[in-house]
């Protein structure tokens, strides 16, 4: 079954530490999407990036980096010198394909980053 | 406006009410998505819209009734809800349904409190 899985309930930070956010997930699927967004207090999810199973390489964006091990089925988040802005639930989602055209995504429970100053 | 709205932002109704939730995307795209979240579970897709057609109903309870009269707007109609309905309700959107899936884009979403 496909199931994405974010073992961090809430982890807690001081400003300008290095975090990292874990996702793990399961896949009956050859070719799939991993998706990660960010939910801040006003609600809305923002989407932060896409990443097909195809393309193991790292990304970066600016203090924010993903490293996705097929291996291991991972596709951890890190945001480094962490800043209280960055206070937010985080959301780690998996593509699944339907029996129809189309996908649907699959999200995890999320993990509520909290950062201090 | 920009972007993906959602109203109200809260709504607070009682099990025998009728009420609607209106979504609006103003990014030109032809699917949109209903959301269920709930505390400590993960997001629920409920309903796809692709082209204004329901293409995937997510074993929805009926009191629950989605409408998309265009591809910009999307309406949940509630009725006879139960507590246990009490969530944020997010609507999304993202330019197709084709495959490899899309970003799909959020709305604030309505916090719905059912007494």
């Amino acid at each position: 079954a496909q199931k994405v899985t974010q073992a961090q309930t809430e982890i807690s930070v001081v400003e300008k530490e290095d975090v990292t956010l874990d996702c793990v997930y399961e896949t009956r699927d050859t070719t799939y999407y991993l998706f990660w967004y960010k939910q801040p207090p006003s609600g809305e999810l923002v989407f932060l990036i896409r990443r097909n199973s195809f393309d193991e390489q790292n990304e970066i964006s600016g203090r924010y980096s993903w490293n996705f091990q097929k291996s291991t089925s991972s596709f951890n988040f890190t945001i480094t010198a962490s800043q209280v802005v960055d206070s937010a639930v985080y959301f780690c989602a998996l593509s699944e394909t339907l029996n129809q055209a189309g996908t649907a995504l699959i999200f995890g429970k999320g993990t509520t980053l909290s950062v201090s100053s | 406006e920009t972007g993906v709205t959602q109203t109200p932002r809260h709504l607070v109704m009682g099990m025998t009410n009728k009420k609607s939730l209106k979504c609006e995307q103003h990014l030109g795209h032809n699917a949109m998505y209903w959301y269920k979240q709930s505390a400590k579970k993960p997001l629920e897709l409920m309903f796809v819209y692709n082209f204004k057609e329901q293409t995937e109903n997510n074993s929805v309870p009926s009191r629950f009734s989605p409408e998309c009269p265009n591809s910009s707007h999307l309406f949940l109609h509630l009725h006879t809800l139960q507590p246990e309905d009490s969530a944020l309700y997010l609507c999304a959107s993202s330019q197709d349904r084709t495959t490899p899936p899309l970003e799909q884009y959020f709305g604030p979403g309505t916090r719905l409190t059912v007494t």
